[in-house]
């Protein structure tokens, strides 16, 4: 298997501009997590889909944010407009399951920068 | 808001040398996972734990749950090179049908050859 495959890996764009990530989790996997990871606050969830419909999107930071799952093997994460202040590494991670021994399975990231 | 805090942030340490990682909180979690993260890539699963006061060991990586599952630590004997990474805690929700998990924001490993 290819594990969860993010894009772009890097992104560089202007404050204001439209920035889309995507992602494509495992096949098989029913759960897709989206995370952003700075130094500061670390690594947060932002939402989570179950079998393609969003759960809990409570770590979405603003209005600027959305994510859609249009069917089970692609995910988007949107900003716009974006900020500088959105600058860091976002993650997508897939599991099999919920629960207490479940694993997630991360993607290799996407690095963005608004300047 | 459930936080989990690690200790400590960074960590240099020789070849051969052991070491400890804390992960403390004051909320009681159903679980505790431990994960590796290396340079340019996402955090990898080592283990995870469930039962308070619960060990497990991973060759020469040793994890404990904490009694009242709010701590846990990692133990590392003898570090290679190779352990070189971001050890990140992440507790598990409180049960029912919400099992996100909560990260700490790690500790940064590097052991020099």
């Amino acid at each position: 298997d290819a594990g969860v495959i993010q894009s772009p890996r890097h992104e560089v764009t202007e404050m204001g501009q439209e920035v889309t990530l995507r992602c494509k989790p495992i096949s098989g996997h029913d759960y897709l997590f989206w995370y952003r990871q700075t130094m500061m606050r670390g690594l947060e969830l932002l939402i989570y889909f179950n079998n393609n419909v969003p759960i809990d999107d409570s770590g979405m930071p603003e209005d600027r944010f959305s994510a859609k799952m249009p069917n089970a093997s692609f995910s988007t994460l949107k900003i716009q407009p974006s900020e500088p202040r959105d600058s860091a590494v976002y993650f997508c991670a897939s599991s099999p399951l919920m629960g207490p021994a479940a694993k997630q399975y991360f993607g290799p990231g996407t690095r963005l920068t608004v300047t | 808001t459930q936080l989990l805090e690690q200790s400590p942030q960074f960590l240099s340490i020789q070849e051969g040398e052991n070491l400890t990682v804390y992960c403390n909180s004051s909320s009681v979690f159903s679980s505790l996972q431990w994960y590796r993260q290396e340079p340019g890539e996402g955090p990898v699963l080592l283990v995870t734990v469930v039962t308070g006061g619960e060990v497990k060991k991973l060759k020469r990586l040793t994890f404990q749950f904490g009694d009242a599952r709010k701590d846990s630590s990692l133990h590392i004997t003898a570090a290679q090179p190779g352990d070189t990474g971001l050890y990140l805690c992440a507790g598990g929700g409180s049960g029912g049908s919400n099992y996100k998990l909560t990260f700490g924001k790690g500790t940064l490993l590097t052991v020099n050859p």
